[in-house]
């Protein structure tokens, strides 16, 4: 069975910070990889996500993700964060059984 | 395209009362996903359709919880009777296949007193 695990339930930054939000996944075979973004009293709406080819992904407003096979990680990035970024941030993963499995989320708060 | 459209967005009912939500699937899409949304336990998927037809059902908690689709374009979640640990955001997502990014309705917060 897949799953995932968000190590940083709660993150907390200034404005122009760096960061990076850490997502593992537990499945053997071909994953297909996924970082949604929830903003407050919206729905989910998806970032970027990883199919095949250059593990380094670009997504909208400036994150990217890099998945890195031998960690079994799809860590999320961002160089300088903004007071608009304030959300939760969701991983997911979908290997053999075609149905994504969510992580439980990391809140994370920017401060102006 | 409208995007995924679920109605209610809020709904408040009593214990023991019948709830339906609604969802209607992006035009084109044919998996359809239910999610629920609370603090304790995160985003759960309660059941997935593909091509109108229930593939994975394990995630429905219990017997009170019921799910249709009739048609490619609409769906329902029913939960009868209703308890107050129903209480949660109730998500419709759709995709155009099982292996493609999914996209998400508004919600409907479901309070149940």
């Amino acid at each position: 069975a897949q799953s995932v695990s968000q190590h940083n339930h709660h993150v907390i930054l200034s404005e122009a910070a760096s960061l990076e939000l850490g997502c593992n996944y537990s499945y053997g075979g071909t994953v297909n990889l996924f970082w949604y973004v929830q903003y407050p009293g919206q729905h989910l709406q998806l970032l970027l996500k990883y199919f095949s080819g250059d593990p380094l992904v670009k997504g909208i407003k400036g994150f990217e993700a890099e998945f890195i096979k031998s960690k079994f990680s799809f860590n999320l990035r961002k160089p300088s964060v903004q007071w608009s970024d304030t959300a939760e941030y969701f991983c997911a993963v979908m290997g053999g059984s075609y149905i994504p499995t969510f992580g439980r989320g990391t809140s994370l708060i920017v401060h102006p | 395209d409208a995007g995924v459209i679920q109605s209610p967005r809020h709904e408040v009912t009593e214990m023991g009362q019948e709830v339906t939500l609604r969802c209607k699937p992006i035009s084109g899409h044919n998996s359809l996903f239910w999610y629920r949304q609370t603090m304790m336990r995160g985003l759960e998927l309660l059941i997935y359709f593909n091509n109108n037809v229930p593939i994975d059902d394990s995630g429905m908690p219990e017997d009170r919880f019921s799910a249709k689709m009739p048609n490619a374009s609409f769906s329902t979640l029913k939960i009868q009777p209703s308890e107050p640990r129903d209480s949660a955001v109730y998500f419709c997502a759709s995709s155009t296949g099982t292996l493609d990014t999914q996209y998400f309705g508004p919600g409907t917060r479901l309070t149940v007193l």
